[in-house]
C-alpha cells in the first residue's frame, strides 16, 4: 500500500546543477501538487497538476519547472539550483472532488551548496 | 496567510484524551476544516476533515461548533506516538488547485 512515494529522499547539490524530484501515487489520484517546508514558514505550493497533460503555477514557482506526462507522475526539476532551494520538499495527491483530502510523500530533502 | 489560530503548544498525558482547539471564524459556508499532523519533519498525515457536522475516524474526533467558528480536533487515548505538529487547516476551495495553507500549528507533547 505504496500511497505517494517521492525520490529521491536525500539529496546535496552544488550551485548551478540540475535535478528532477520524481512523485509517484498509486491511487489514481488526479491532483497532484508539490510543496517545500523552510523553517518557520510552513508548506509552500510551486506548482500544482488538474489532471495528465496538465500543470500549473502555485505561490512560489520561479526557479522549478514540472511536467505531468504519465497520470500517476508529478516531476519537479531544477534547471539551476541555487542555495534558496535548499529546503524539503513534499508531494500530495488527491482525488477530484472539492472536500478530498490531500495525502503526502514522506519528502526530499535537498541541499544546495 | 492562515485562515486558522491554534495555541503553540499543548501537553497532554499518555492514555488520556489530547483535545486540540481551532479558531476559523472567518470560514466561509461552503469551507471544510481539515486536520493533519507532522512528526518528525515526516511528511503531513491527513488525521480527518468535516464540514459542520462532527465526524469520527479511526483515528480521531472533529467537534465542529454550530456556528462553525471553531472546531476541536480529539484524540481519545494519547500515546507517545501521537506527539507532533497538528495542524488545522481550512481549505481555500478553487484557487491553485484547492491547496493547502499551513499555519504555525499545534505543537504536542504527549508526556509519560
Amino acid at each position: 500500500n505504496a500511497g505517494v512515494t517521492q525520490t529521491p529522499k536525500f539529496r546535496v547539490l552544488k550551485t548551478g546543477q540540475s535535478m528532477t524530484l520524481l512523485c509517484a501515487q498509486d491511487m489514481n489520484h488526479e491532483y497532484m501538487y508539490w510543496y517545500r517546508q523552510d523553517p518557520g514558514m510552513g508548506l509552500r505550493l510551486i506548482h500544482y497538476s488538474v489532471g495528465e497533460g496538465t500543470t500549473a503555477k502555485g505561490e512560489v514557482p520561479d526557479g522549478y519547472n514540472v511536467s505531468r506526462l504519465k497520470k500517476q507522475n508529478f516531476l519537479l526539476g531544477l534547471e539551476s539550483a541555487a542555495p534558496s532551494q535548499t529546503s524539503v520538499y513534499f508531494c500530495a495527491s488527491r482525488r477530484t472532488g472539492s472536500n478530498q483530502p490531500q495525502h503526502f510523500g514522506d519528502g526530499t530533502r535537498l541541499s544546495i551548496l | 496567510d492562515a485562515k486558522t489560530t491554534q495555541p503553540p503548544s499543548m501537553d497532554c498525558a499518555e492514555g488520556r484524551a489530547a483535545n486540540l482547539p481551532c479558531n476559523h471564524s472567518t470560514i466561509s459556508g461552503n469551507e471544510y476544516v481539515y486536520w493533519y499532523r507532522q512528526i518528525h519533519s515526516q511528511g503531513p498525515q491527513y488525521i480527518i476533515h468535516g464540514l459542520k457536522n462532527n465526524e469520527t475516524n479511526e483515528m480521531a474526533s472533529l467537534i465542529i461548533t454550530e456556528d462553525r467558528k471553531s472546531s476541536t480536533l480529539i484524540l481519545p487515548h494519547a500515546t507517545l506516538r501521537d506527539t507532533a505538529v497538528y495542524y488545522c487547516i481550512v481549505r481555500v476551495t478553487n484557487v491553485q488547485g484547492g491547496k493547502l495553507i499551513f499555519g504555525q500549528g499545534t505543537e504536542l507533547s504527549v508526556k509519560p
